[in-house]
């Protein structure tokens, strides 16, 4: 199984609808992320969560919210989806106690998510 | 000016040949960096890490210039499987965020 599991891998909306992206990790990571990838734009910062209590937006919130019902679990939600929001969406991991200063992320497989 | 800045490239190369790829950070206070791989439509991954004056792992070689604020990727002897986009990323002082640039697309060829 996957260290980072994201759910679902693909998923077509209608405007409007509220949906929700889930991130499991087995990893034992303290902080989890949201990105979303467009072309040409690279990986964008939606939400990060240092801990279970710790949740704090990034640059592109707006939109979006955020679950992190448990240290393994953090999932992404959006309110009422509009065309725009169509991307990749990557959750990512990390350990902030990892060894040296190496603290890079681990990625999910990523959910393509389209809004018609 | 963005935090992580690349050259998009893409950068059509011959197997075999050297390639070097450049990234420009904006925050002097960051202290380690990473170069991360990308296949299409696939996650990144991580590929090197960088936090004194380089890494090298192989083939990657990685090297970090204070001074001129930039980190780059050596890849020698250019395999057709080293296609792919690598993403230069910073640490914004310590604050546990990862920036990413917006990533350089490698193609080589037969």
């Amino acid at each position: 199984d996957a260290d980072v599991t994201q759910t679902p891998r693909n998923r077509i909306t209608k405007t409007g609808k509220r949906i929700m992206l889930e991130c499991s990790q087995t990893k034992g990571h303290d902080r989890m992320y949201w990105y979303r990838q467009d072309p040409g734009l690279g990986l964008r910062l939606i939400y990060y969560s240092f801990d279970v209590k710790d949740i704090n937006k990034g640059e592109i919130s707006d939109g979006y919210s955020v679950s992190r019902q448990a240290q393994a679990k953090f999932s992404l939600s959006l309110e009422s989806a509009i065309p725009n929001q169509t991307a990749l969406y990557f959750c990512a991991t990390s350990d902030s106690k990892g060894r040296g200063r190496a603290y890079g992320y681990t990625f999910g497989s990523g959910t393509r998510l389209t809004v018609v | 000016r963005k935090e992580v800045e690349q050259d998009p490239g893409p950068f059509n190369v011959p197997e075999g040949a050297t390639v070097a790829f450049n990234c420009t950070y904006s925050n002097s206070a960051s202290q380690s960096f990473f170069w991360y791989r990308q296949d299409c439509r696939k996650e990144p991954k991580l590929l090197m890490s960088v936090y004194s004056s380089g890494n090298e792992d192989g083939r990657f070689t990685a090297q970090l210039n204070r001074a001129s604020q930039y980190i780059s990727l050596l890849i020698r002897d250019s395999k057709l499987s080293d296609s792919a986009t690598y993403l230069c990323v910073s640490p914004p002082g310590n604050t546990g965020k990862l920036i990413f640039g917006q990533g350089t697309t490698l193609q080589v060829k037969p």
